[in-house]
């Protein structure tokens, strides 16, 4: 079975805080993304990444970046944390054939104080 | 306009009784339409995934897609209280391509 896996469940940070969220899947996927939840809006797309060092901006990227060093490992980084950036964020994986899924992570729930 | 409207719900229904959940779209270009199940304090997983216009069924899940209306429907037969949960759908233009989600619709199913 797939395993993604959210280093943080809960996270406090404070407004102007570097925030970096971790992501690790066990499945040796090429695709990983960053989505956040927020509710009545669904999930929104902020970043993926089709490889190692490569990314890409999804529809949200303003105020995030990330960082894909290793297959397994996706980071998402808030570099200077505001209230606006609460929420839920789900990491996913998926493999490079066209109609698998996406697998996702049991979120990390961030606020900003 | 959001490209994938999903009314939130909470939708309400006791058990053995049939779900019916449905997203609009606005954009004809999407071809690839899923449903992804979120309970709570977990991520969504894979439910049913569907290409173009037509039924699919699954067990007690049944996906309906419309694209002359750009309607897409979940149906959920003989629910269960394990059934309770938030349901999403999505689509995408091409297979493998960028998801968008709905908003989610809340379904709590009563012994």
């Amino acid at each position: 079975d797939v395993k993604v896996t959210q280093s943080s469940r809960y996270l406090v940070k404070r407004t102007g805080e570097k925030v970096f969220l971790e992501c690790v899947q066990d499945m040796d996927h090429e695709n990983m993304f960053w989505y956040r939840q927020d509710p009545g809006l669904g999930l929104r797309l902020i970043y993926f990444s089709y490889d190692v060092k490569m990314k890409e901006k999804g529809d949200i990227p303003e105020g995030y970046s990330v960082s894909r060093e290793k297959k397994e490992r996706f980071s998402l980084i808030l570099e200077s944390a505001s209230t606006n950036q609460t929420s839920m964020y789900l990491c996913a994986s998926k493999d490079s054939f066209n109609n698998s899924p996406l697998h996702f992570g049991n979120g990390t729930r961030l606020t900003v104080t | 306009q959001k490209e994938v409207e999903q009314d939130p719900g909470p939708l309400s229904v006791p058990e053995g009784a049939i779900v019916s959940l449905n997203c609009t779209y606005s954009n004809s270009a999407f071809q690839y339409f899923m449903w992804y199940r979120q309970y709570s304090r977990k991520g969504p997983e894979l439910l049913m995934y569907t290409y173009s216009s037509g039924n699919k069924e699954d067990g007690r899940f049944t996906a309906q897609v419309d694209k002359s209306s750009k309607y897409i429907s979940l149906f959920i037969r003989d629910s269960q209280p394990s059934d309770s949960a938030t349901y999403l759908c999505a689509t995408s233009k091409a297979a493998g391509n960028k998801l968008t989600f709905g908003g989610g619709t809340r379904v709590l199913v009563k012994p």
